[in-house]
């Protein structure tokens, strides 16, 4: 079965640590694996997607298929990284389904 | 504004009562979806519509039905609400069932059944 499991459900660190949030999936095909954020009373937008391989606010994340993990992140947080953060994995069939994980709440202070 | 929106932003309401959400996205996309947030905020897909058509269909009950009347419009009817419907609903859109295909989000509908 697809599935996307995320291990935390808060992460708290200060600013200027490094992060990292992570993300594991299952899936039987070539994975499609995206990132996306909520920030506080904002409404949930993409971050990034493996398929571009791309940096977005500081933030990357690898496909690592002999682990099945997409793991975000962050060599130095800032505060305004403090957000609701949802690994998703495309699912399959027909369609265009998002299989969310369950979130991990980051929380930087300062 | 170019944006998916949704209305209401808050709904209240007693168990048993029927109410509607209502999702219009200006982004000239195909494919609209409906997701449920639960208290955990767990987010599950509940339906897609691409071009007024069904596609995705999740195990729902069938006290929910979405109508689509036009692409650019994707709106949830639920009946005998119950409890556990409470939830924060999202509606979104795609360009379509392609590959990488961003979806865009609404600002969600917390409902509160009573």
């Amino acid at each position: 079965a697809q599935r996307v499991t995320q291990p935390e459900k808060l992460l708290s660190v200060f600013k200027g640590a490094p992060v990292e949030l992570k993300c594991n999936y299952s899936y039987s095909g070539s994975p499609e694996l995206f990132w996306y954020v909520q920030y506080s009373r904002q409404r949930l937008q993409l971050l990034l997607r493996h398929i571009s391989r791309e940096s977005i606010k500081g933030f990357t994340a690898d496909l690592n298929k002999g682990e099945t993990s997409f793991h975000l992140k962050k060599p130095f947080a800032q505060e305004e990284d403090s957000a609701m953060y949802y690994c998703a994995l495309r699912g399959p069939g027909g369609g265009d389904k998002l299989i969310f994980g369950t979130g991990t709440r980051l929380q930087v202070f300062p | 504004d170019t944006a998916v929106s949704q209305t209401p932003k808050y709904l209240v309401t007693q168990m048993g009562n029927d109410k509607s959400i209502k999702c219009e996205q200006n982004l000239g996309h195909d494919t609209m979806y409906w997701y449920k947030q639960d208290s955990k905020k767990f987010l599950k897909i509940m339906f897609s519509y691409n071009n007024k058509e069904l596609i995705i269909n999740e195990t729902v009950p069938n006290r929910f039905s979405p109508k689509s009347p036009d692409k650019a419009h994707l709106n949830l009817h639920i009946n005998s609400l119950e409890l556990g419907d409470s939830a924060v609903y999202f509606c979104a859109s795609s360009h379509g069932p392609q590959n990488y295909n961003e979806q865009f989000f609404g600002p969600g509908t917390r409902l509160t059944v009573l």
